[in-house]
């Protein structure tokens, strides 16, 4: 049980393109899901906390207008990185959990490289 | 604010030999507290969770950890290494209030030697 998906697993792109990640909650409703980032030998960085059907919470210093989150459903949530540019280039990584419950689930990630 | 500290950024074991990574937090409120492996090139998996029961937690893959209030630790231990143990462990801490603030550490990477 707790299988979160993330789709695509990789995505290369050119700069200035808009590109769409996928992640999805597989056995389980997600009342909220959260979208990381992570650098090559780095921590994970939360950029954002996005509630079903709620405007997402974005952390200090991420850019809402650039990294567009939509939590339409309780198994769906979608980060758009828009305009992306080399320096977006990195391991996105969402994670899900259930309402009322502690633990996140993580999906596989999502790599993308920005030429 | 929670926050969380990880003693050693890369450990090195030799295969058979006990495994301890060790995680401590800070948290104006009651913790729980995870602990999280990472494959390369892979999402994160849960190795096991402190949520206010027993204070020795069992976890996948031989895994443990022990809560020490007093110490403010959930160091994550194992009695034998096994090469496939070899990958980035991440310690969290998140508030008991339907988990929210959840941060992690910075991580620490474990090397298996044959």
């Amino acid at each position: 049980g707790a299988v979160v998906s993330q789709h695509p697993s990789w995505v290369i792109c050119k700069s200035g393109t808009s590109v769409k990640i996928e992640c999805r909650s597989l056995d389980f409703q997600a009342t909220t899901m959260f979208w990381y980032r992570q650098f090559p030998k780095q921590s994970l960085m939360l950029m954002a906390t996005s509630n079903e059907g709620s405007k997402a919470t974005y952390e200090q210093g991420v850019e809402k207008d650039k990294f567009l989150i939509n939590h339409a459903s309780l198994t769906l949530s979608t980060l758009t990185v828009t305009s992306a540019h080399p320096e977006d280039s990195s391991f996105y990584i969402c994670s899900a959990r259930e309402q009322g419950k502690e633990t996140q689930y993580f999906g596989p990630g999502t790599r993308l490289l920005v030429l | 604010a929670q926050s969380v500290t990880q003693l050693g950024s890369h450990v090195s074991v030799s295969e058979g030999a006990l495994v301890l990574l060790r995680c401590n937090y800070s948290s104006s409120v009651p913790p729980y507290l995870f602990w999280y492996v990472q494959y390369p090139n892979q999402g994160l998996q849960l190795l096991l969770k402190y949520t206010s029961a027993a204070t020795l937690v069992k976890g996948i893959n031989g895994f443990e950890a022990e809560f020490k209030k007093s110490e403010t630790s959930f160091h994550l231990t194992k009695p034998s290494a096994h090469m496939s143990d070899a990958a980035e462990y991440f310690c969290a801490v998140s508030d008991q209030h339907y988990g929210q603030n959840f941060v992690f550490g910075p991580g620490t990477r474990l090397s298996v030697l044959p």
